[in-house]
């Protein structure tokens, strides 16, 4: 199958701070990355979508500036939360998409919690 | 109408049931079909994809997809504890982003 490995899983840090997101896919070139954002309780509300050497395509009410995406290769993508704020505190996932087809065409890192305080 | 919708539950059953979960989506081009299991904090693991329409089965899990009524099932045989979870359907056609369910929670109790 296919890993996404992400990390840290956890992270806190003081407000005003940035925090930074890696996502790595381990054994197949990722050429599209897509970044989640969860509150408890709630489905994955799609972030951005990064192609690799191309600026990520954020969704309407995301603040390009605040989450900052790098995809520079093909294998890691990085999510940048620049001056956290608590209400920044959430689970974050990223989705990498490589070429193959199927079953294994999306595959998800195990999270991220961060907690701003 | 939202474009995939999915009842939030939470469900509770007792253990060796028969569980059934479902979502409906209103976009008829979506041409692959998923369902992801999350544990609390975890990211999603996918359980079944199916392409257009038809049934799958992989031990006590069966996904059915009727994209005539723009219906997919998950029916997980004889639960167990182990698959209280909350559980996602996905679909997406292309190389567009995947559209999620809001996830069901499912609680199986011994």
């Amino acid at each position: 199958g296919a890993v996404v490995s992400q990390h840290p899983s956890w992270v806190i840090c003081k407000s005003g701070t940035s925090v930074k997101i890696e996502c790595r896919s381990l054994d197949f070139q990722a050429t599209t990355m897509f970044w989640y954002r969860q509150f408890p309780k709630q489905s994955l509300m799609l972030m951005a979508t990064s192609n690799e050497g191309s600026k990520a395509t954020y969704e309407q009410g995301v603040e390009k500036d605040k989450f900052l995406i790098n995809h520079a290769s093909l294998t890691l993508s990085t999510l940048t939360v620049t001056s956290a704020h608590p209400e920044d505190s959430s689970f974050y996932i990223c989705s990498a998409r490589g070429l193959r087809t199927g079953e294994y065409a999306y595959t998800f890192g195990s999270g991220t919690r961060l907690t701003v305080v | 109408q939202k474009e995939v919708e999915q009842d939030p539950g939470p469900l509770s059953v007792p253990e060796g049931a028969i569980v059934s979960l479902n979502c409906t989506y209103s976009n008829s081009a979506f041409q692959y079909f998923m369902w992801y299991r999350q544990y609390s904090r975890k990211g999603p693991e996918l359980l079944m994809y199916t392409y257009s329409s038809g049934n799958k089965e992989d031990g006590r899990f069966t996904a059915q997809v009727d994209k005539s009524s723009k219906y997919i099932s998950l029916f997980i045989r004889d639960s167990q504890p182990s698959d209280s979870a909350t559980y996602l359907c996905a679909m997406g056609a292309g190389n567009t982003p995947l559209v999620f369910g809001k996830g069901t929670r499912l609680s199986v109790i011994a």
